[in-house]
């Protein structure tokens, strides 16, 4: 049980291109969605919180416009980066949580390299 | 502030050997701790966590690991390294209070095991 599941696993796109990254709880509710970005060598970064119908929270110095979270429903969230860049290729991690449980539950990642 | 400091950025161990890795955190309020292996290009998996109770977690693969208040440390131990736990730990702590969910991570500790 709880499976989280990503897609795509990687992704290449060019600059100046909008990704669409998917965030799938496969076997419960996902009330709650995190996502982190992981550069080499370093370690998980959180960039935002989304909540099932709500307005996704930021941390300090990402840009909201640039990272678009949408978690329409319980079992998915995306994130849509925009007009990527070559300093946004990085390891994208998402995690979900379900309501009243402290646990959060990885997804594989996604590779996205900005050429 | 929630945070997490792991000693050692590498551990080379021999295959066979005791493996410890340091996890060191400062916390307001009692935390819940995790330990997480990531293989390369891969999501993280949870190895164990504290919440309450006995203070000594068992986790998967022969892994364990002792909360010590006094000392604030979470370190994480396996008797007898296996070259398949070659990959990198990830120390966490889980925020309390109004950031209810939030994971910190620790810099990450890249484990090699020597045949």
């Amino acid at each position: 049980g709880a499976v989280v599941s990503q897609h795509p696993s990687w992704v290449i796109c060019k600059s100046g291109t909008s990704v669409k990254i998917e965030c799938r709880s496969l076997d419960f509710q996902a009330t709650t969605m995190f996502w982190y970005r992981q550069f080499p060598k370093q370690s998980l970064m959180l960039m935002a919180t989304s909540n099932e119908g709500s307005k996704a929270t930021y941390e300090q110095g990402v840009e909201k416009d640039k990272f678009l979270i949408n978690h329409a429903s319980l079992t998915l969230s995306t994130l849509t980066v925009t007009s990527a860049h070559p300093e946004d290729s990085s390891f994208y991690i998402c995690s979900a949580r379900d309501f009243g449980s402290y646990e959060q539950y990885f997804g594989p990642g996604t590779r996205l390299t900005v050429t | 502030a929630q945070s997490v400091t792991q000693l050692g950025s590498h551990v080379s161990v021999s295959e066979g050997a005791l493996v410890l890795l340091r996890c060191n955190y400062s916390s307001s309020v009692p935390p819940y701790l995790f330990w997480y292996v990531q293989y390369p290009n891969q999501g993280l998996q949870l190895l164990l966590k504290y919440t309450t109770g006995a203070t000594l977690v068992k986790g998967i693969n022969g892994f364990e690991a002792e909360f010590k208040k006094s000392e604030t440390s979470f370190h994480l131990t396996k008797p007898s390294a296996h070259m398949s736990d070659a990959a990198e730990y990830f120390c966490a702590v889980l925020d309390g209070g109004t950031s209810y969910g939030k994971l910190t991570f620790g810099q990450g500790t890249i484990l090699t095991v020597h045949p």
